[in-house]
């Protein structure tokens, strides 16, 4: 079975462009979760989508947002990007909410320049 | 002060040493997962717990849910075991909290 697969693994973009970042989840798996990860702050919970829907979102502002679609894939958006944007953006996928292991992708290295 | 608290932040040991990464948080969970973090960034889920403990090969992991304290145990550590851990805990459905991760370092 694969595994989570986000593409693309390495993103280089300029303050003020938009970027979308894609998830593949494992084949089965219904729920998606997003998170960011800085040396500052660590890892931190962006969003979670179930069944197309967000069902939960972190502390982070509306230029980060997120879709699901029917066969579970899932992209994040964040538009006017900013040089704080710059971290690893890690997806995580799980047959169901919350009972279950989240399996995490490669994650997308982005650098914002 | 974080939510969830790990110790020790940088860990060093010599092949074979016993190894305890301990994790305490201050919210209400239904849930707390380990994870291990190798260089490059790719991370992988050791354990999910909600009580007692559980064991896969040399890592054993226990939470004392009363306490609000978990512990990661590595037996045997062996240097491929270098990696960052990472404890989270899970508050709703499906939202994690993360601690701020244990660097360790096993030498041969």
């Amino acid at each position: 079975k694969a595994g989570v697969t986000q593409t693309p693994r390495y993103l280089i973009k300029t303050r003020g462009q938009q970027v979308t970042l894609s998830c593949s989840p494992i084949s089965g798996h219904r729920s998606v979760s997003w998170y960011q990860q800085t040396p500052g702050q660590g890892l931190q919970f962006l969003f979670e989508y179930f069944s197309e829907t967000q069902r939960n979102k972190g502390n982070f502002p509306g230029r980060f947002s997120g879709r699901q679609f029917s066969n579970s894939r899932s992209e994040m958006n964040v538009s006017t990007l900013e040089l704080g944007d710059s971290a690893l953006y890690l997806c995580a996928s799980s047959f169901d909410r919350s009972k279950n292991i989240q399996y995490f992708g490669a994650g997308t290295r982005l650098s914002v320049l | 002060k974080n939510e969830v608290e790990q110790s020790p932040q940088n860990l060093t040991a010599q092949e074979g040493e016993f190894i305890t990464i301990n994790c305490s948080y201050s919210v209400g969970i239904s849930a707390l997962h380990w994870l291990q973090q190798h260089p490059g960034g790719g991370i992988v889920s050791l354990f999910m717990l909600s009580s007692g403990k559980k064991k896969h090969g040399r890592l054993i992991a226990t939470i004392n849910i009363q306490e609000k304290h978990s512990s990661l145990h590595i037996t045997a550590s062996h240097p491929r075991d270098s990696a960052v851990y990472i404890c989270a805990v899970r508050e709703g459905p499906d939202k994690l909290i993360f601690g701020t991760g244990t660097r360790l370092q096993v030498f041969p």
